[in-house]
This record gives structure tokens, C-alpha cells and sequence, in this order.
């Protein structure tokens, strides 16, 4: 099956900082999306996007579907931004399967 | 975003029961909703695939006796864990998955924390 790595695996930055998580898959993906898990467990949808670059406030994202990889920016990090950070990929159309994860980052944030 | 509703959010049961867990979609229809199952510190692996109107598919090495899944609407599905055992214990939690404007997103429940004891 599909394969999906993302680095870091832990990032540790000070509030205000910049930050660049990356997520490289091995095939071919018609599904791309960035969650956040808060530390109650819920996914929170980042960004759907299997291609392109999208913004949303301080946080963007890139997807280079050619050379398979995405990119997930934060900007200004806050102490909220903390959690893990995953990436997952579908592999067919129509939702017909489930998403494969990384393995995630783990951000912390530090005041 | 479509809202993917999942209850209850933690149980915790006795060893040999059964629990059941429910996945709704609120404000859309779902032919198809998933399972995934996160153990502490983990990512998140899909353990089945649930089918409207017809049998779930399991992933490979789930039981699919222990994980019984009905999709019996377009707007629910059930997970029930049978017999469970203390390995059972995990972070269950459920997608859907909204189409429109050309996209599939997949939307995920709350999550539920199951603790066998």
C-alpha cells in the first residue's frame, strides 16, 4: 500500500516562531488533507489539498503532487498550535477508501 | 465543514462485554464511513470500511467477528465490539466523507476512548 512519512517527528519552538512540517507519500494520491488532533483526540481539518497551495490565516499549505509531497507552513506559532500534526492521503476516487496517516508531528509550543 | 458526530466519547466497560459505538453524519448523507482505531502515541490505522446497505470490509489482521459493523442508513454507522478484552483498549473514531464542488473530504467524529478493565 501507499506510504506516508512526515518530518519532524517533534518540533519544539518558541511562541512567534515559524514553522515547516513536511509529508512525502509514495504514490500517486487523488486525496491529500492536514489535521490537527487536539489533546482530546479530535481531528481538526487543516486543509484538503491534493494539489496546489492554499492559505488560511497564519497557516498554508502546498501540495507538489509530481514530486509527491506536501508542505504544511505555521506562521507566528501561538501556545494553541500545539498537538500532533498528521497528514493523511486517499488513494482512490469517490471516497471509495479510507485515508492512510503518517505517523504525525508532535509540535510544541513553548510560551 | 459537514459535521461527523461519534458517541459515546469514552466508555469503559468489564472485561468479556460488549460495547457499542455510534457514527453520524449530521448535516450530509454517507454511503461510506470508516473506522480507524489510535493506540497511545500512534497514528491512526483504518480497520474497516463501512457500506451502506451491504457487508463491511475489513482491513487485513481485524477481526471482523470481534468488530461488528452495521451501516443500516445513510446517516449511521455502528461499531460494536464484542467480548472485549483489555488490548482492546484504544481510541476508536469514525469518518465520513463530504462530496461536493469536485472534492472528497473526509470528515472525523469526536473519537471514542474505550477502556476495557
Amino acid at each position: 500500500g501507499i506510504q506516508v512519512e512526515q518530518s519532524p517527528p517533534d518540533l519544539i519552538l518558541q511562541e512567534g516562531a515559524n514553522s515547516t512540517l513536511r509529508c512525502n507519500f509514495s504514490d500517486s494520491v487523488n486525496n491529500l488533507q492536514w489535521f490537527h488532533q487536539n489533546p482530546w483526540g479530535q481531528l481538526i481539518n487543516l486543509f484538503y489539498i491534493p494539489s496546489g497551495t492554499k492559505q488560511n490565516g497564519r497557516l498554508s499549505a502546498t501540495t507538489v503532487a509530481t514530486e509527491r509531497y506536501s508542505l504544511l507552513y505555521i506562521s507566528s506559532s501561538q501556545t494553541t498550535d500545539s498537538g500532533v500534526y498528521f497528514c493523511a492521503v486517499g488513494h482512490s476516487g469517490g471516497g471509495a477508501d479510507g485515508l492512510t496517516f503518517g505517523k504525525g508531528t508532535h509540535l510544541i509550543i513553548q510560551p | 465543514g459537514a459535521v461527523v458526530s461519534q458517541h459515546p466519547s469514552r466508555v469503559i466497560c468489564k472485561s468479556g462485554t460488549s460495547v457499542k459505538i455510534e457514527c453520524r453524519s449530521l448535516d450530509f448523507q454517507a454511503t461510506t464511513m470508516f473506522w480507524y482505531r489510535q493506540f497511545p502515541k500512534q497514528s491512526l490505522m483504518l480497520m474497516a470500511t463501512s457500506n451502506e446497505g451491504s457487508k463491511a470490509t475489513y482491513e487485513q489482521g481485524v477481526e471482523k467477528d470481534k468488530f461488528l459493523i452495521n451501516h443500516a442508513s445513510l446517516t449511521l454507522s455502528t461499531l460494536t465490539v464484542t467480548s472485549a478484552h483489555p488490548e482492546d483498549s484504544s481510541f476508536y473514531i469514525c469518518s465520513a466523507s463530504s462530496h461536493g464542488r469536485g472534492k472528497t473530504e473526509a470528515f472525523f467524529g469526536q473519537g471514542t476512548r474505550l477502556t476495557v478493565v
